[in-house]
């Protein structure tokens, strides 16, 4: 079956640094790529998301690139703040439900 | 708008009993999944209702249940609860079905099984 696979951390980091979190996925057809982020005590939130290969997603300054040869979609931003510190969630859809990963919990230190 | 509102934000029950969860989607959404989040397990898919009807159902045991009122409100049922049931319940709404559509998720109903 659908499954996505993800550095699972936690991952600590100084604010300013650069992040990126891993997300690998293997899925029948052509699914479409989420990232959702999590603050404590809150559901999840879409932060970006891609349809299609080599489609971009972008939103406060993350990043994800879809990546058909090599199944990835990975999350960067070039300069990560305290209040980025949340746990990360990359997912697919292939037109019935989500598939999760199993999180990555960022911390930014000030 | 409003967004996805989740009754009760917190349960605590007894093993052996059952619980009724809820959920109001966003207003025009005709969507609404159930998704179960635990640590062990992270984020699986337990339904998802469409237009009051069943679409796809997740790998849970039959005591786990739902259904939708023509309002497009959820409710979901758990009985004979156990230990392991212990877990944050999330609803998430859409406007539509698909791959590309946006799910909107509310802020989760944690249930502790006791």
């Amino acid at each position: 079956g659908d499954s996505v696979t993800q550095m699972e951390g936690p991952v600590t980091l100084s604010e300013e640094a650069f992040l990126t979190i891993n997300c690998t996925y293997t899925a029948t057809g052509y699914p479409s790529l989420f990232w959702y982020v999590q603050y404590p005590g809150e559901g999840l939130q879409l932060l970006l998301k891609a349809t299609k290969a080599d489609d971009k997603g972008s939103n406060k300054g993350f990043e994800a690139t879809y990546r058909k040869e090599t199944t990835s979609f990975h999350l960067e931003k070039g300069s990560v703040q305290v209040s980025d510190s949340a746990v990360y969630f990359c997912a697919l859809h292939h037109g019935q439900n989500f598939v999760f990963g199993p999180g990555t919990r960022l911390s930014v230190l000030p | 708008k409003a967004g996805v509102t989740q009754t009760p934000r917190y349960l605590i029950k007894t093993r052996g009993q059952q619980v009724t969860l809820s959920c109001s989607p966003i207003s025009g959404h005709r969507s609404v999944s159930w998704y179960q989040q635990t640590p062990g397990q992270g984020l699986q898919f337990l339904f998802e209702y469409f237009s009051e009807t069943q679409r796809n159902k997740g790998n849970f045991p039959g005591r786990f249940s739902g259904r939708q009122f023509s309002n497009s409100r959820s409710e979901m049922n758990v009985s004979t609860l156990e230990l392991g049931d212990s877990a944050l319940y999330l609803c998430a709404s859409s406007g539509s079905r698909g791959k590309n559509t946006e799910a909107f998720f509310g802020q989760g109903t944690r249930l502790t099984v006791v």
